[in-house]
């Protein structure tokens, strides 16, 4: 299956301060890619889905303008946090497929912690 | 809406016991259901699948079978080992264009020695 990394695997910044995660395909051509969120002990909770060179697609009650998604290019995607709040501390994991019906391929995740 | 509820854990277990782990799921139409698996430190790794009902799906030992008639997908596997331990993750997609995974809340399992 396909290797994917995100970076930073950890971040801690002030409120107020704005963090990107980064989403990549080692190896693999991804046309889309989805990010997720996770509390602790909580499932993973999907918070958009982005396909190469297009808007993301955002479920419902997730602020677009408050989670930015780019995805740029087959094998990356970011995840910018906008004016962190400490209530946006959380686990952050992003996955990639080939297309519909494909396998999801998942990174192993960053933590960030808002202070 | 569409949901999964799986077994509470933590599941503490001896190596070669038999084990199981309970999901149901609630979904409109007819879903895909999936497996899958998060040692420590890594992503998520899909286990196994089952695409209609009846259908087993089987991977390294274990097995679950997808049964309509009591909306479950439970995962079973007869002998366990220490590197079984993780956190297993029961979820359903209902594909809409885009394959949106409905995951269950995991169940984290730990085999001593």
């Amino acid at each position: 299956g396909a290797v994917v990394s995100q970076h930073p695997s950890r971040v801690i910044c002030k409120s107020g301060t704005s963090v990107k995660i980064e989403c990549r395909s080692l190896d693999f051509q991804a046309t889309t890619m989805f990010w997720y969120r996770q509390f602790p002990k909580q499932s993973l909770m999907l918070m958009a889905t982005s396909n190469e060179g297009s808007k993301a697609t955002y479920e419902q009650g997730v602020e677009k303008d408050k989670f930015l998604i780019n995805h740029a290019s087959l094998t990356l995607s970011t995840l910018t946090v906008t004016s962190a709040h400490p209530e946006d501390s959380s686990f952050y994991i992003c996955s990639v497929t080939g297309g519909v019906q494909e396998t999801q391929y998942f990174g192993p995740g960053t933590r960030l912690l808002v202070l | 809406g569409n949901s999964v509820t799986q077994m509470e854990g933590p599941v503490t277990l001896s190596e070669e016991a038999f084990l199981t782990i309970n999901c149901t799921y609630t979904a409109t139409g007819y879903p895909s259901l999936f497996w899958y698996v998060q040692y420590p430190g890594e992503g998520l790794q899909l286990l196994l699948k089952a695409t209609k009902a009846d259908d087993k799906g089987s991977n390294k030992g274990f097995e679950a079978t997808y049964r309509k008639e009591t909306t479950s997908f439970h995962l079973e596997k007869g002998s366990v080992q220490v590197s079984d331990s993780a956190v297993y993750f029961c979820a359903l997609t209902i594909t809409q264009g885009a394959q949106k995974l409905v995951f269950g809340q995991g169940t984290r399992l730990t085999i001593n020695p």
